[in-house]
């Protein structure tokens, strides 16, 4: 039970190219999130899927599109990268018709930087 | 203002102190109130949850909540050197019936041996 998996673990792009972040979940949850993670800003939604078929827009959603490809898997794109996107993400996955508290698994994160 | 707000530290202790880590948050309709610890370089995990105000225990670990001041606080015990980690409050809310969380920036934990 490998829990919530991220691909690539670093990464370093130049401005302008694109790329695709991986996330992967074996705990049978529906709702999966992107998410930011910056000095001094905490965790900043970026899109999520509160279930297969669907995504929606959080906080933070400029420069970045997602695709929901399965149950198991949900993609985040880099069209064309920019400094400002420079950041550690992290997927997360949640089922939040167990206990409403929303308890979200996160992976180990991606660590990207755009030159 | 955000919607929660949390002091990023650094906050450093010697180790066996008792530490107080806080937040306070402005929305009313937040539901469930969870602390999470993130360890360096890795992504954050569930510490505790609440639901109503008061107090709720996990070994060392404190979860309180006071929903009238709008105020939630997590404290250890016998702090460890383990324990030195950054602990990030989350608050859960319901919009359209979807539960969303919101996390405070976290706050550094460093324990001295």
């Amino acid at each position: 039970n490998a829990g919530v998996t991220q691909t690539p673990k670093f990464q370093v792009l130049k401005t302008g190219q694109s790329m695709t972040l991986q996330c992967a979940q074996d705990m049978n949850h529906n709702s999966m999130y992107w998410y930011r993670q910056d000095p001094g800003m905490g965790l900043r939604l970026i899109y999520y899927s509160a279930s297969e078929g669907t995504t929606d827009k959080g906080e933070v959603p400029n420069g970045y599109n997602v695709s929901r490809l399965n149950k198991r898997e949900f993609s985040l794109r880099l069209e064309s990268a920019a400094p400002s996107q420079t950041s550690v993400y992290f997927c997360a996955s949640s089922d939040p018709g167990q206990g409403n508290y929303n308890e979200q698994f996160f992976g180990p994160g991606t660590r990207l930087t755009v030159l | 203002q955000k919607e929660v707000e949390q002091d990023p530290g650094p906050l450093s202790v010697p180790e066996g102190a008792i530490v107080s880590l806080n937040c306070t948050y402005s929305n009313s309709a937040f539901q469930y109130f969870m602390w999470y610890r993130q360890y360096s370089r890795k992504g954050p995990e569930l510490l505790m949850y609440t639901y109503s105000s008061g107090n709720k225990e996990d070994g060392r670990f404190t979860a309180q909540v006071d929903k009238s001041s709008k105020y939630i606080s997590l404290f250890i015990r016998d702090s460890q050197p383990s324990d030195s980690a950054t602990y990030l409050c989350a608050m859960s809310s319901f919009n359209s019936g979807y539960s969303t969380l919101t996390f405070g920036k976290g706050t550094m934990l460093l324990v001295s041996p």
